[in-house]
């Protein structure tokens, strides 16, 4: 167990429509990720957050946007959803030190039909 | 320039045997963390090894551990005697020190694939 809770587990929506996904970090952690992984793809950095500011921009859409709350938990909003939305969203937390390492969520895994 | 970079697509080996997974990468921060991580066809994502830029002896988890060769900016990753359960994608990733967003830097992949 990562420590890091993400819900929810699935979520199967239509196009155009928006969804939230939930991210609870690790205990002590402050920086926040996000992170999009398409069918057989690698994995693509969304946006990072840090004790409640953005800190780091990725491949993130317009349509999709993020925030951490005081509690430090995280949300990540993806809104006129499309077909090529499809994909496994993860979150991850991690200590502030460049020797700590990601600690991921069981990620969420988005279908947009 | 690719920060990290895993050449091996696709890895075939035979139940009990060692393999090795290639990762190399690309930094001039003297300070850096490299990292391991086992993506199985479940879908999580696995912290699996950490080897530190100023390590002078390779990390070993268990059955994992990291060929670390600094002066060829390499980080293979080798796990040894091999399972069934070792079938699954491996991603190699890197942390600079001094980058202060703490970005972390992945290559795309390698997907073992563990032969009775």
């Amino acid at each position: 167990d990562s420590g890091v809770t993400q819900t929810p587990k699935h979520l199967i929506t239509a196009t155009g429509q928006r969804v939230t996904l939930r991210c609870s970090p690790r205990s002590g952690d402050l920086s926040v990720y996000w992170y999009q992984q398409s069918l057989d793809q690698g994995l693509q950095f969304l946006i990072q957050y840090y004790n409640g500011e953005e800190r780091a921009k990725g491949n993130i859409l317009e349509r999709f946007s993020a925030q951490q709350f005081p509690d430090l938990h995280s949300e990540l909003n993806l809104s006129s959803l499309e077909l090529g939305d499809s994909a496994l969203y993860f979150c991850a937390s991690s200590a502030s030190s460049w020797r700590s390492p990601l600690h991921f969520g069981n990620g969420t895994r988005l279908t947009v039909t | 320039a690719q920060k990290i970079t895993q050449t091996q697509p696709g890895m075939f080996v035979q139940e009990k045997e060692a393999v090795t997974l290639d990762c190399t990468y690309d930094t001039s921060d003297p300070s850096y963390g490299l990292f391991w991580y086992k993506q199985p066809s479940s879908g999580e994502m696995i912290f699996l090894i950490y080897q530190g830029s100023y390590d002078q002896q390779n990390a070993t988890e268990g059955r994992y551990s990291l060929n670390f060769q600094k002066a060829r900016k390499s980080a293979n990753l080798v796990i040894s005697a091999s399972q069934l359960g070792d079938s699954a994608m491996y991603f190699c990733a890197m942390r600079e020190g001094s980058n202060t967003g703490n970005q972390f830097y992945f290559g795309t992949g390698t997907s073992l694939t563990v032969i009775p």
